[in-house]
């Protein structure tokens, strides 16, 4: 089993330029996030998803959009990139209120 | 909404000592605080957790103690081994939403020497 994998590793875009990242989990769980890590700041919370079909946002969710259109994807959108998303980001699914896996990370650069 | 803050930032320590990081939070409503390890490169990982009907709880040399009234948790590291040099995250959540959502505090670089 692979856990929860993330698609690109690395990235770097120029200011105004769109991207998906791809959260990808075969854990069968309900449950899906994406966070950002900037250091000195610990993990935030961008948006999640409790089931297929459904989104919600988080702490910090200007800027980026998500679709779960299959129980086993989570999408991360940037329509414009701008410098202040440089950032790594983790995608992390649970079953419920339990445990948070996390996938390895995407670390974006936007010059 | 829920803050959690978390000190020190860096903790140097010689391999053997133990170790102890310690966090607040400020929403009342929180009732889940689980404690991840980041090692350089990957992603966070879960290495114990404790809910709001227990006070402590231990695995191994890792344990958390939990103060509800003071609002305050910690993670005791005994015995410190070179590979438990990591960064170390503490989070506050609360079941009863059904989101589960958790807030991070902002993590603890520690680094055993040998």
């Amino acid at each position: 089993n692979a856990g929860v994998t993330q698609t690109p590793k690395f990235r770097v875009l120029k200011t105004g330029q769109s991207m998906t990242l791809l959260c990808a989990q075969d854990m069968n769980h309900e449950y899906m996030y994406w966070y950002r890590q900037d250091p000195g700041m610990g993990l935030r919370l961008i948006h999640y998803s409790v089931g297929e079909g459904t989104t919600a946002k988080g702490e910090v969710p200007d800027g980026y959009n998500v679709s779960r259109l299959k129980k086993q994807n989570f999408l991360l959108g940037l329509e414009s990139a701008a410098p202040s998303q440089t950032s790594v980001y983790f995608c992390a699914t649970s079953d419920r209120g339990n445990e948070q896996f996390f996938g390895p990370g995407t670390r974006l650069t936007v010059l | 909404g829920e803050n959690v803050e978390q000190h020190p930032s860096t903790l140097s320590v010689q391999e053997g000592d133990s170790a102890v990081i310690k966090c607040t939070y400020s929403d009342s409503a929180s009732n889940y605080f689980p404690w991840y390890k980041q090692e350089l490169g990957k992603g966070p990982q879960l290495i114990i957790d404790i809910r709001s009907n227990v006070g402590e709880k231990k695995d191994q040399r890792i344990a958390v103690t939990l103060n509800k009234t003071a609002k305050h948790f910690s993670l005791h590291i005994t015995e410190t081994q070179p590979e438990d040099s990591a960064v170390y995250f503490c989070a506050a959540g609360d079941e009863m939403d059904s989101s589960y959502k958790l807030i991070f505090g902002s993590g603890t670089r520690l680094l055993v020497r040998p």
